[in-house]
C-alpha cells in the first residue's frame, strides 16, 4: 500500500484526453514538488513532469501536470497508442525523509 | 548526453551479498544527489536510497536500513550499492538515477538482482 495513491488503471480512446490522479498528505505532496514518470513496457522510467507542472526538454505539450493541496494530476491530451505505459507520481516526504512513488497507473489506449 | 550504466546484478542466495555499481557520464557528477530505485517483477517503483554530492548525507527506505550501504566516488564518477543480508523480497531490477533537486531526472537501464536458493 503506497503512501501516494493512484488509480491502478485508466483507459481512453485514441485522440481523447485522460487524467491520472495522485493523492498524498501534508508532509509529501502538500509540502513538496510533484514529478511524474512514464515507463513504457520493458524500459526504464522517464521523467515527464517536474516541479508540479514543468516539462523537460523533448516532452510534448500534450502532457501537463497540476497540483492542488495534497493532490496532483497528470493530464494527457491527444492520446496515442504509443502512450500506453505505466505512469507514476513521485515526491519527497519531509517528515519521513524518503522519496515516495505512487503505486502506478496502467494506461490503456483503446 | 547523460548516461548511467549499472552493473553487478545476478543471482545470490538468501543471506548473501552483492555489490552494484553505476558508471555516470555526460554531466558534472559531483554536482548532483544520486539515487537507487528498484522494481520487483511485475510491481511498481520503490525508492531505495539517495546520497548527497559529498556523501555527507544518505537516506534509506526502512526495509534496507542496516543492510544496504550507498556510496560514491566522485573522481571515478561512480556509485556503489553494497547489499548484505539479502532477502527474497530484495529481488528486483535496480536502477541508478540522477536527482536534480526536485525530481529524478535521468535513469539507467537497470540491473536485475535475484535472491533465491
Amino acid at each position: 500500500q503506497s503512501v501516494l495513491t493512484q488509480p491502478p488503471s485508466e483507459s481512453a480512446a485514441p485522440g481523447q484526453k485522460v487524467t491520472i490522479s495522485c493523492s498524498g498528505g501534508s508532509s509529501n505532496i502538500g509540502n513538496s514538488y510533484v514529478s511524474w514518470y512514464q515507463q513504457l513496457p520493458g524500459t526504464a522510467p522517464k521523467l515527464l513532469i517536474y516541479e508540479n507542472n514543468k516539462r523537460p526538454s523533448g516532452i510534448p505539450d500534450r502532457f501537463s501536470g497540476s497540483k492542488s493541496g495534497t493532490s496532483a494530476t497528470l493530464g494527457i491530451t491527444g492520446l496515442q497508442t504509443g502512450d500506453e505505459a505505466d505512469y507514476y507520481c513521485g515526491t519527497w516526504d519531509t517528515s519521513l525523509s524518503v522519496w515516495l512513488f505512487g503505486g502506478g497507473t496502467k494506461l490503456t489506449v483503446l | 548526453e547523460v548516461q548511467l550504466v549499472e552493473s553487478g546484478g545476478g543471482l545470490v542466495q538468501p543471506g548473501g551479498s552483492l555489490r552494484l555499481s553505476c558508471a555516470a557520464s555526460g554531466f558534472t557528477f559531483s554536482g548532483y544527489w544520486m539515487t537507487w530505485v528498484r522494481q520487483a517483477p511485475g510491481k511498481g517503483l520503490e525508492w531505495v536510497a539517495n546520497i548527497k554530492q559529498d556523501e555527507s548525507e544518505n537516506f534509506y527506505v526502512d526495509s534496507v536500513k542496516g543492510r544496504f550501504t550507498f556510496s560514491r566516488d566522485n573522481a571515478k564518477k561512480s556509485l556503489y550499492l553494497q547489499m548484505d543480508s539479502l532477502r527474497a523480497e530484495d529481488t528486483a531490477v535496480y536502477y541508478c538515477a540522477r536527482t536534480a533537486n526536485t525530481a529524478i531526472d535521468y535513469w539507467g537501464q537497470g540491473t536485475l538482482v535475484t535472491v533465491s536458493s
